[in-house]
Protein backbone atom coordinates (compact mmCIF):
# COMPACT_ATOMS: atom_id res chain seq x y z
CA UNK A 1 0.00 0.00 0.00
CA UNK A 2 1.17 3.41 -1.26
CA UNK A 3 1.65 5.73 2.30
CA UNK A 4 1.18 9.16 1.55
CA UNK A 5 2.25 11.30 4.03
CA UNK A 6 1.26 15.13 4.52
CA UNK A 7 2.98 18.01 6.17
CA UNK A 8 2.40 19.77 8.01
CA UNK A 9 -0.45 18.92 9.78
CA UNK A 10 -1.16 22.28 10.74
CA UNK A 11 -0.53 25.37 8.78
CA UNK A 12 -1.35 28.92 10.55
CA UNK A 13 -1.45 31.36 7.96
CA UNK A 14 -2.53 35.31 7.60
CA UNK A 15 -5.28 36.13 4.71
CA UNK A 16 -3.13 37.52 1.89
CA UNK A 17 -0.25 35.10 2.41
CA UNK A 18 1.00 32.30 0.62
CA UNK A 19 0.46 28.93 1.66
CA UNK A 20 2.61 25.62 0.69
CA UNK A 21 1.28 22.25 1.44
CA UNK A 22 3.53 18.98 0.66
CA UNK A 23 2.81 15.48 0.12
CA UNK A 24 4.76 12.64 0.13
CA UNK A 25 4.39 9.35 -1.72
CA UNK A 26 6.06 6.22 -0.21
CA UNK A 27 6.65 5.43 -3.79
CA UNK A 28 6.77 6.85 -7.16
CA UNK A 29 2.93 7.65 -8.23
CA UNK A 30 3.97 9.32 -11.17
CA UNK A 31 1.18 12.05 -11.86
CA UNK A 32 -1.54 10.18 -10.57
CA UNK A 33 -2.43 12.47 -7.44
CA UNK A 34 -5.13 14.88 -6.92
CA UNK A 35 -5.50 17.71 -4.11
CA UNK A 36 -9.05 17.94 -2.48
CA UNK A 37 -10.21 20.89 0.13
CA UNK A 38 -12.91 19.93 2.98
CA UNK A 39 -14.56 22.36 5.17
CA UNK A 40 -16.57 21.26 8.26
CA UNK A 41 -20.06 19.48 7.52
CA UNK A 42 -18.97 19.38 4.12
CA UNK A 43 -18.06 16.49 1.23
CA UNK A 44 -14.48 16.82 -0.28
CA UNK A 45 -13.91 19.22 -3.64
CA UNK A 46 -11.51 18.21 -5.89
CA UNK A 47 -8.97 20.86 -6.76
CA UNK A 48 -6.23 19.62 -8.63
CA UNK A 49 -5.80 16.21 -10.38
CA UNK A 50 -2.97 14.87 -12.50
CA UNK A 51 -1.00 16.87 -10.37
CA UNK A 52 -0.81 20.06 -11.34
CA UNK A 53 -4.06 20.66 -13.53
CA UNK A 54 -7.33 22.66 -11.80
CA UNK A 55 -10.11 21.33 -11.52
CA UNK A 56 -13.46 23.39 -13.32
CA UNK A 57 -14.09 26.55 -11.24
CA UNK A 58 -11.20 26.61 -9.28
CA UNK A 59 -9.58 29.72 -8.85
CA UNK A 60 -6.10 30.09 -9.96
CA UNK A 61 -4.61 30.86 -6.43
CA UNK A 62 -4.55 27.18 -6.66
CA UNK A 63 -1.34 25.67 -8.21
CA UNK A 64 -0.01 21.80 -7.93
CA UNK A 65 3.24 20.92 -8.60
CA UNK A 66 5.80 17.78 -8.23
CA UNK A 67 5.60 14.14 -9.60
CA UNK A 68 7.19 10.97 -8.77
CA UNK A 69 7.31 11.16 -4.91
CA UNK A 70 7.02 15.23 -3.73
CA UNK A 71 3.98 17.11 -4.88
CA UNK A 72 2.93 20.84 -3.47
CA UNK A 73 -0.25 22.36 -3.46
CA UNK A 74 0.48 26.33 -3.14
CA UNK A 75 -2.08 28.71 -2.12
CA UNK A 76 -0.95 32.21 -4.06
CA UNK A 77 -2.82 34.46 -1.67
CA UNK A 78 -5.44 33.11 1.29
CA UNK A 79 -8.88 33.85 0.83
CA UNK A 80 -11.33 33.80 4.14
CA UNK A 81 -12.71 30.77 2.26
CA UNK A 82 -9.58 28.46 1.95
CA UNK A 83 -9.19 27.96 5.43
CA UNK A 84 -10.06 24.33 5.43
CA UNK A 85 -8.78 20.79 5.45
CA UNK A 86 -6.56 19.79 2.48
CA UNK A 87 -6.11 16.36 1.36
CA UNK A 88 -4.03 14.52 -1.45
CA UNK A 89 -4.95 11.39 -2.81
CA UNK A 90 -2.88 8.99 -4.92
CA UNK A 91 -4.75 7.26 -7.64
CA UNK A 92 -1.69 5.24 -10.00
CA UNK A 93 -1.73 1.68 -7.27
CA UNK A 94 -4.72 -0.19 -5.91
CA UNK A 95 -5.57 0.25 -2.88
CA UNK A 96 -6.14 4.36 -3.63
CA UNK A 97 -5.09 6.02 -0.77
CA UNK A 98 -5.16 9.27 1.07
CA UNK A 99 -2.73 11.27 3.24
CA UNK A 100 -3.67 12.44 6.67
CA UNK A 101 -4.51 15.85 5.71
CA UNK A 102 -3.26 19.70 6.41
CA UNK A 103 -5.73 22.10 8.19
CA UNK A 104 -4.81 25.77 7.40
CA UNK A 105 -5.53 27.79 9.80
CA UNK A 106 -6.31 31.33 10.42
CA UNK A 107 -3.14 33.05 12.60
CA UNK B 1 -27.24 19.36 -12.45
CA UNK B 2 -24.75 15.95 -12.31
CA UNK B 3 -25.00 15.06 -8.41
CA UNK B 4 -24.82 11.68 -6.41
CA UNK B 5 -27.86 11.92 -3.25
CA UNK B 6 -27.07 9.47 -0.42
CA UNK B 7 -29.63 8.03 1.80
CA UNK B 8 -30.31 9.33 5.42
CA UNK B 9 -27.96 8.86 8.62
CA UNK B 10 -28.44 4.88 10.18
CA UNK B 11 -27.99 4.23 14.02
CA UNK B 12 -26.63 0.57 14.33
CA UNK B 13 -25.74 -2.12 17.30
CA UNK B 14 -22.77 -3.95 16.78
CA UNK B 15 -22.55 -6.71 14.63
CA UNK B 16 -25.64 -5.52 12.38
CA UNK B 17 -25.41 -5.12 9.00
CA UNK B 18 -25.49 -1.28 6.75
CA UNK B 19 -26.93 -0.39 3.69
CA UNK B 20 -25.89 3.16 1.60
CA UNK B 21 -27.67 3.94 -1.38
CA UNK B 22 -26.10 7.00 -3.76
CA UNK B 23 -28.70 8.14 -6.23
CA UNK B 24 -26.57 9.86 -9.25
CA UNK B 25 -28.61 11.87 -11.72
CA UNK B 26 -27.46 13.96 -14.39
CA UNK B 27 -24.89 12.23 -16.52
CA UNK B 28 -24.65 9.10 -18.05
CA UNK B 29 -24.52 5.79 -14.84
CA UNK B 30 -22.53 3.17 -16.93
CA UNK B 31 -20.04 5.59 -18.19
CA UNK B 32 -18.21 6.15 -14.97
CA UNK B 33 -17.26 4.10 -11.79
CA UNK B 34 -18.06 5.01 -8.44
CA UNK B 35 -15.88 4.49 -5.39
CA UNK B 36 -16.94 4.23 -1.65
CA UNK B 37 -15.06 6.84 1.16
CA UNK B 38 -15.52 6.80 4.88
CA UNK B 39 -14.29 9.49 7.06
CA UNK B 40 -14.30 8.70 10.75
CA UNK B 41 -14.86 11.79 12.89
CA UNK B 42 -12.36 13.76 13.29
CA UNK B 43 -10.27 11.80 11.29
CA UNK B 44 -9.04 11.74 7.74
CA UNK B 45 -10.75 10.20 4.67
CA UNK B 46 -10.12 6.38 3.84
CA UNK B 47 -11.19 4.56 0.68
CA UNK B 48 -13.29 1.99 1.16
CA UNK B 49 -13.39 0.23 -2.56
CA UNK B 50 -14.73 0.98 -5.99
CA UNK B 51 -16.91 -0.69 -8.69
CA UNK B 52 -17.71 -0.34 -12.01
CA UNK B 53 -21.57 0.99 -13.07
CA UNK B 54 -20.43 -0.50 -16.46
CA UNK B 55 -19.90 -4.19 -15.72
CA UNK B 56 -19.88 -4.23 -11.89
CA UNK B 57 -15.97 -5.54 -11.59
CA UNK B 58 -15.32 -4.32 -8.05
CA UNK B 59 -11.95 -3.41 -5.90
CA UNK B 60 -11.81 -3.35 -2.45
CA UNK B 61 -9.65 -2.17 0.27
CA UNK B 62 -8.11 -5.58 1.86
CA UNK B 63 -9.15 -4.40 5.34
CA UNK B 64 -13.16 -4.49 4.53
CA UNK B 65 -13.10 -7.12 1.90
CA UNK B 66 -14.39 -9.46 4.18
CA UNK B 67 -17.37 -7.68 5.46
CA UNK B 68 -18.17 -5.06 2.37
CA UNK B 69 -19.97 -5.35 -1.01
CA UNK B 70 -20.78 -2.75 -3.45
CA UNK B 71 -23.30 -2.70 -6.19
CA UNK B 72 -24.93 -0.74 -8.61
CA UNK B 73 -28.74 -0.81 -10.28
CA UNK B 74 -28.40 0.56 -13.40
CA UNK B 75 -31.97 0.76 -13.72
CA UNK B 76 -32.32 3.10 -10.65
CA UNK B 77 -29.01 4.30 -11.67
CA UNK B 78 -28.33 3.74 -7.88
CA UNK B 79 -25.00 2.55 -6.08
CA UNK B 80 -25.19 0.70 -2.90
CA UNK B 81 -22.19 0.16 -0.02
CA UNK B 82 -23.27 -2.49 2.20
CA UNK B 83 -21.26 -3.02 5.49
CA UNK B 84 -21.47 -6.68 7.64
CA UNK B 85 -20.00 -7.11 11.11
CA UNK B 86 -20.49 -3.24 12.44
CA UNK B 87 -18.32 -2.37 15.15
CA UNK B 88 -17.30 0.96 17.04
CA UNK B 89 -14.38 1.67 14.71
CA UNK B 90 -16.58 1.57 11.56
CA UNK B 91 -18.66 4.81 13.16
CA UNK B 92 -18.31 7.32 10.19
CA UNK B 93 -19.21 9.27 7.60
CA UNK B 94 -19.73 7.31 4.51
CA UNK B 95 -19.49 9.20 0.90
CA UNK B 96 -19.81 7.76 -2.67
CA UNK B 97 -17.24 9.50 -4.87
CA UNK B 98 -17.69 9.64 -9.33
CA UNK B 99 -14.48 8.88 -10.87
CA UNK B 100 -13.39 11.63 -13.11
CA UNK B 101 -9.62 11.61 -14.58
CA UNK B 102 -7.94 8.09 -14.05
CA UNK B 103 -5.12 6.41 -14.55
CA UNK B 104 -6.42 3.28 -16.59
CA UNK B 105 -9.79 2.41 -13.70
CA UNK B 106 -8.02 4.06 -10.81
CA UNK B 107 -8.88 7.88 -10.44
CA UNK B 108 -9.59 10.84 -8.63
CA UNK B 109 -13.73 12.10 -8.12
CA UNK B 110 -14.70 14.70 -8.89
CA UNK B 111 -18.43 14.11 -7.71
CA UNK B 112 -19.36 13.91 -3.78
CA UNK B 113 -22.45 12.49 -2.21
CA UNK B 114 -23.29 14.65 0.81
CA UNK B 115 -22.47 11.66 3.08
CA UNK B 116 -24.27 9.55 5.00
CA UNK B 117 -23.28 9.25 9.21
CA UNK B 118 -23.26 5.69 10.28
CA UNK B 119 -23.52 4.84 13.95
CA UNK B 120 -22.42 1.88 15.85
CA UNK B 121 -23.74 2.00 19.61
CA UNK B 122 -24.79 -1.13 21.78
Amino acid sequence: EIVMTQSPATLSVSPGERATLSCRASQSVSSNLAWYQQKPGQAPRLLIYGASTRATGIPARFSGSGSGTEFTLTISSLQSEDFAVYYCQQYNYWPLTFGGGTKVEIK
Amino acid sequence: QVQLVQSGAEVKKPGASVKVSCKASGYTFTTYGISWVRQAPGQALEWMGWISAYNGNTNYAQKLQDRVTMTTDTSTTTAYMELRGLRSDDTAVYYCARDFYCSSTRCAFDIWGQGTMVTVSP
